[in-house]
């Protein structure tokens, strides 16, 4: 079983729509949680962490955790084209070191 | 720009040949991270710096790989003798040690293409 675990997509939704982008993982461990968006040939950049058990908002997007049954989760209200990437959930146990997931494709039609 | 900065950002060379690079951290930034991006997959961990200390480095990471962080500043990455199998994206990464902050923030990579 991989750390972390991640639908490759793509997930599609229409313009305006909520995508809901999911990620399991195995360590019961994990403490923090982090989305990062990738554009196609670009770097990483984050986008959400989430620390506690429930909802965090930020603008368009909402991240959940629900550390007993080892899912995070993003949502993003009001999708639009430009939300167009790979999204990549990643989770680090405590230490330096993040693990992250092979990513999520997410394609918004306009 | 206040960003991780990653030189050079395009890398080709032929196999066998000796490739550094340099990583430019956040400047209150005191952790340094290298990953390396193959396509499809998401970053996988190579190294890790606090300060000037090399704290820990990934079983993936063979002895062709040596990075660097003089001074606790700036990083470099050197892969000795490549491989046509060492082509990927080098990224850099950069946080800030506090408690409970993980975060990460990413340089904008090296794509390295071996021949």
């Amino acid at each position: 079983q991989k750390e972390v675990e991640q639908n490759s997509g793509p997930l599609s939704v229409p313009e305006g729509a909520i995508a809901s982008l999911n990620c399991t993982y195995s360590d019961r461990g994990s403490q923090s949680f982090f989305w990062y968006r990738q554009y196609s040939g670009k770097s990483p950049e984050l986008i959400m962490f989430i620390y506690s058990n429930g909802d965090k908002e930020d603008g368009r997007f909402t991240a959940q955790l629900n550390k007993a049954s080892q899912y995070v989760s993003l949502l993003i209200r009001d999708s639009q084209p430009s939300d167009s990437a790979t999204y990549l959930c990643a989770l680090n146990t405590g230490g330096f070191k993040t693990i992250f997931g092979a990513g999520t494709r997410l394609f918004v039609k306009a | 720009d206040t960003g991780v900065s990653q030189d050079p950002r395009h890398k080709i060379t032929k196999r066998g040949q000796n490739v550094t690079f340099r990583c430019d951290p956040i400047s209150e930034h005191n952790r340094l991270y290298w990953y390396r991006q193959t396509l499809g997959q998401g970053p996988e961990f190579l190294t890790y710096f606090q300060n000037e200390a090399q704290l820990e480095k990934s079983r993936l990471l063979s002895d062709r790989f040596s990075a660097e962080r003089p001074k606790g500043s700036f990083s470099t990455l050197e892969i000795q003798r490549t491989e046509q199998g060492d082509s990927a994206m080098y990224l850099c990464a950069s946080s800030f040690a506090a408690v409970s902050s993980y975060e990460q923030y990413f340089g904008p990579g090296t794509r390295l293409t071996v021949t």
